[in-house]
């Protein structure tokens, strides 16, 4: 069964360092999103993608934020300078039909610790 | 700010015992669905309810969506161990039913005791 795939599992960075998350979404999907979930609490929207560009973002999703598809397979989350409250887990989602948002498929997620 | 609450937060069932979750958002939603998230693992998709009073059944899991489009509940009968883990219901706004911005409840972690 296809599924979402992110790498790497856990990223350990110092505050101020830059760091790409990477996610290789199911081939056939068209939309993609960001998800974080701080330890123990709810998932929260970071950003969607489509055609190419971000469809819409939330507040958390400020300038130090990016989100690329530099080719047909990979979709990457850039934090620039991170900070001590970044530490999450950042989950990977894409979904398949066009039009609409139905069912999500959620990446493994790759766990950032800042330190 | 749009907010979706769920309650309970935990709940600890004997097996056997029946389960239900419930989900108000404070704004209409498009649609809602619920995941389940194992202890360590990421949101799996259950089910999605579009319509006004809508119900759907899985097996032992019953869904329901209000009339205003505004709250939810899942219920499940029945519980075996293989239902532990925290159960979410998350719904894109209507502003947001083409960009698929989905907002999460805080989730309902169920523990069952067998």
């Amino acid at each position: 069964e296809p599924e979402v795939t992110q790498t790497p599992s856990h990223q350990v960075t110092q505050m101020g360092q830059e760091v790409i998350l990477r996610c290789v979404p199911i081939s056939n999907h068209l939309y993609f999103y960001w998800y974080r979930q701080i330890l123990g609490q709810k998932v929260e929207f970071l950003v969607s993608f489509y055609n190419n560009e971000i469809s819409e973002k939330s507040e958390i999703f400020d300038d130090q934020f990016s989100v690329e598809r530099p080719d047909g397979s990979n979709f990457t989350l850039k934090i620039r300078s991170t900070k001590l409250e970044d530490s999450a887990m950042y989950f990977c989602a894409s979904s398949g039909i066009l039009g609409t948002h139905n069912e999500q498929f959620f990446g493994p997620g790759t766990r950032l610790t800042v330190l | 700010g749009q907010q979706v609450m769920q309650i309970p937060q935990y709940q600890h069932v004997q097996e056997g015992e029946d389960f239900t979750t419930y989900c108000n958002s404070s704004t209409t939603l498009s649609n809602i669905q619920w995941y389940k998230q194992r202890p360590g693992g990421h949101p799996v998709f259950l089910i999605q309810l579009v319509k006004s009073g809508e119900v759907k059944k899985q097996k032992r899991l019953t869904f329901q969506f209000g009339e205003a489009k505004k709250n939810s509940s899942l219920h499940i009968t029945a519980t075996q161990t293989t239902d532990v883990g925290t159960y979410f219901c998350a719904g894109p706004l209507v502003s947001s039913s083409n960009t698929g911005k989905l907002i999460f409840g805080q989730g309902t972690t169920l523990q069952v005791k067998p």
